[in-house]
């Protein structure tokens, strides 16, 4: 059973350009959850999602950041415009319907501003 | 606000037994996990404590103390390969709320 796949692993943007991250749960799961990691801090919550539907956003900023969880294909987390804070790795987790906290995380894509 | 607090960095000695330890103020609480994040690497899920007491597993332990707000990790007859970041959090309603992880070196 593949774990939790997230790509691409290293991305390099711009300033002005847009990211996509792309995140594709562990089989049989159904809710997946968004982390940001800035360097030597803590992961951050942003964003819950289940199968077209967004559960809770209230870590997410209000502005640039998007996300969607499709019917079919990968949960995507889109940044519009990134600026150099955005640097950060983020991380994806997934949980089974029946136990949401037991959420298993993907190994990441670490997002470059330049 | 939500706060959880542990220390910064920690060092010990291969073989020697390191107690991590993590205080929380959260406005709720359904459980506090520990995860191990090896540097660049996604956080690993090592323990899961929803009742006050302590759960062992192998050379891990966690411990829980609800009413201080308080658990530790405890890892023994370490080895090198323990260097790492290790992560407290806790479950409010669903999403993860992470202390900003203790990050242990062990040294021969």
């Amino acid at each position: 059973n593949a774990g939790v796949m997230q790509n691409p692993r290293h991305l390099v943007r711009r300033r002005g350009q847009e990211a996509r991250l792309r995140c594709s749960p562990m089989k049989g799961h159904s809710h997946v959850y968004w982390y940001r990691q800035l360097p030597e801090e803590g992961l951050k919550f942003m964003v819950y999602l289940q199968k077209e539907n967004i559960i809770d956003e209230s870590g997410m900023p209000k502005e640039r950041f998007s996300a969607e969880f499709p019917k079919e294909g990968p949960s995507i987390l889109r940044i519009q415009q990134v600026v150099r804070g955005d640097s950060a790795a983020y991380f994806c987790a997934s949980s089974p319907p029946t136990s949401p906290y037991e959420q298993y995380f993907g190994p990441g894509t670490r997002l470059t501003v330049t | 606000g939500q706060n959880i607090d542990q220390p910064t960095e920690m060092t010990a000695t291969e073989g020697a037994i390191v107690q991590i330890n993590c205080t929380y103020q959260t406005s709720g609480f359904n459980g506090l996990f520990w995860y191990q994040q090896h540097a660049g690497e996604a956080p690993t899920f090592l323990s899961y404590n929803v009742l006050d007491g302590l759960e062992e597993k192998g050379r891990f332990s966690s411990f829980l103390s609800r009413s201080k707000g308080y658990s530790y990790l405890l890892l023994k007859e370490l080895q090198m390969k323990d260097s790492a970041s290790y992560l407290c959090a806790v479950t409010i309603n669903t999403p993860l709320v992470f202390g900003k992880g203790t990050r242990l070196s062990v040294i021969a």
